[in-house]
């Protein structure tokens, strides 16, 4: 079963505006990974974030988790076109990397 | 190291046929999962292993499909017979340590007729 759900399922932006993406989950966690996939490629690991940790920043991206809320946020600041892609949030419990249902992201140019 | 290798990339086959998905993760790491990917169900973790022993294969649908790993080189996933609600994109990804990044294979795209 689904682990994580993200909000919303869909986005659609232009350049230079910043993108935010939710992600819900449901039980413990050790850490939480965010993933990237562009159009019938595989999924490329964007950040992970552990559960003692509350905010983290890599390059463009920040990451925001609340596991009192068992959420957490990606956002993407100066969004560009090759931003375009899937994005899915998988939370890693022991062992296991189970993943969100994803938000499709456009950014037009 | 050429990231994670997955084989064949597209695979189109007849209902009832059997079909074999191939897998090379990356040299070192010691976790492999097989994931599958519908729009309708999104991506399913279907099995996992660490040091070549399956750990978790819970997610596995149904005794048609099974999956082994010989070795720490390479990894398949088997269906047998195959059916049309079987077609998706089912990615083999590999990690170093337990919870960490994952990397994952660009996928094969099956498609049961």
């Amino acid at each position: 079963s689904q682990q994580g759900e993200e909000d919303p399922q869909a986005l659609s932006i232009q350049e230079g505006e910043n993108a935010t993406m939710n992600c819900s989950y449901k039980t413990s966690i050790n850490n939480l990974q965010w993933y990237r996939q562009n159009s019938g490629r595989g999924l490329v690991h964007l950040i992970l974030i552990r559960s003692n940790e509350r905010e983290k920043h890599s390059g463009r991206l920040r990451v925001t988790l609340d596991t009192s809320k068992k959420s957490s946020s990606l956002l993407i600041t100066a969004s560009r076109a090759a931003d375009t892609a899937s994005y899915f949030c998988a939370t890693a419990g022991t062992y296991k990397y189970i993943f969100g249902t994803g938000t499709r992201l456009k950014v037009l140019a | 190291d050429a990231g994670v290798i997955q084989s064949p990339r597209h695979e189109v086959t007849e209902m009832g046929q059997e079909v074999t998905l191939r897998c090379k993760p990356i040299s070192g790491h010691d976790y492999l999962f097989w994931y599958r990917q519908t729009m309708m169900r999104g991506l399913e973790l279907l099995i996992y292993f660490n040091n070549n022993v399956p750990i978790d294969d819970s997610g596995m649908p149904e005794d048609r499909f099974s999956a082994k790993m010989p070795n720490a080189s390479f990894s398949t996933l088997k269906i047998q017979p195959s059916e049309p609600r079987d077609s998706a994109v089912y990615f083999c990804a590999s990690s170093y340590i337990e919870g960490t990044e994952a990397f994952f294979g660009q996928g094969t795209r099956l498609t049961v007729v």
